[in-house]
């Protein structure tokens, strides 16, 4: 099945500084690319996806870029805010023929520091 | 906008105990999921279901059955509580398609002593 390596598992940066978070999957069938963001004592809440058609997406200070060749996709934060402090999980999916279902990377614990 | 609750947010049970966890979700959704989430190893999924009365295994089914009687309800059977499912339980709903986020529900922290 597919498996998903997220790194680093944690990661500190001052406020103001970019954050990257990297994530590699095995299945060269997966098509679909989501990052999740958890705050503290909340739900996971989908913030940026990619499909496998795009090599990179952006909203506003978040960006996704994806190499399907190499088989790995980022996360990019600009200007970093405290408020960004959260876990991140990558997630990878083959989409309609698995009903969704993801596999999730073990996430990343950012921390912001004002 | 996708709501999806589950019964408790916080729950204590003894071992041996059996226990259920459920979730609702009011968006029509094809397809279910419960994770459980432990700290340092992500979302570990336990079993999904694509459609009532239909489930299937995930990476972590042990010690654990689902229920999905009705499309909008899909319940987690723990059939005899043991203090190594002490975790934070989640549910997850998504539409059929090619490519769809998950939505989450709010989490069940269990603890079995």
């Amino acid at each position: 099945g597919e498996n998903v390596e997220q790194h680093p598992s944690t990661l500190s940066v001052q406020e103001g500084d970019s954050a990257v978070i990297k994530c590699t999957y095995s299945d060269s069938a997966s098509n679909y690319f989501p990052w999740y963001k958890q705050e503290l004592g909340k739900r996971p809440q989908l913030i940026i996806d990619i499909r496998s058609n795009v090599g990179e997406k952006k909203d506003q200070r978040i960006a996704v870029t994806l190499n399907k060749t190499a088989k790995h996709f980022s996360l990019h934060i600009t200007e970093t805010q405290p408020e960004d402090s959260a876990v991140y999980f990558c997630a990878a999916s083959i989409g309609i023929s698995n009903a969704g279902k993801s596999t999730f990377g073990d996430g990343t614990t950012l921390t912001v520091k004002p | 906008d996708v709501k999806v609750t589950q019964s408790s947010r916080y729950l204590v049970k003894r071992t041996g105990e059996k226990v259920f966890l459920e979730c609702v979700q009011d968006m029509d959704h094809e397809n279910m999921f419960w994770y459980r989430q432990d700290p340092g190893l992500g979302l570990r999924l336990i079993y999904f279901s694509y459609d009532v009365k239909m489930k299937e295994k995930g990476d972590i089914p042990e010690g654990y059955s689902v229920s999905r009687e009705k499309k909008e309800r899909f319940s987690l059977i723990l059939e005899s509580a043991s203090t190594n499912q002490t975790s934070m339980y989640l549910c997850a709903s998504t539409l059929t398609g090619i490519a769809n986020e998950q939505y989450f529900g709010p989490g069940t922290r269990l603890t079995v002593t």
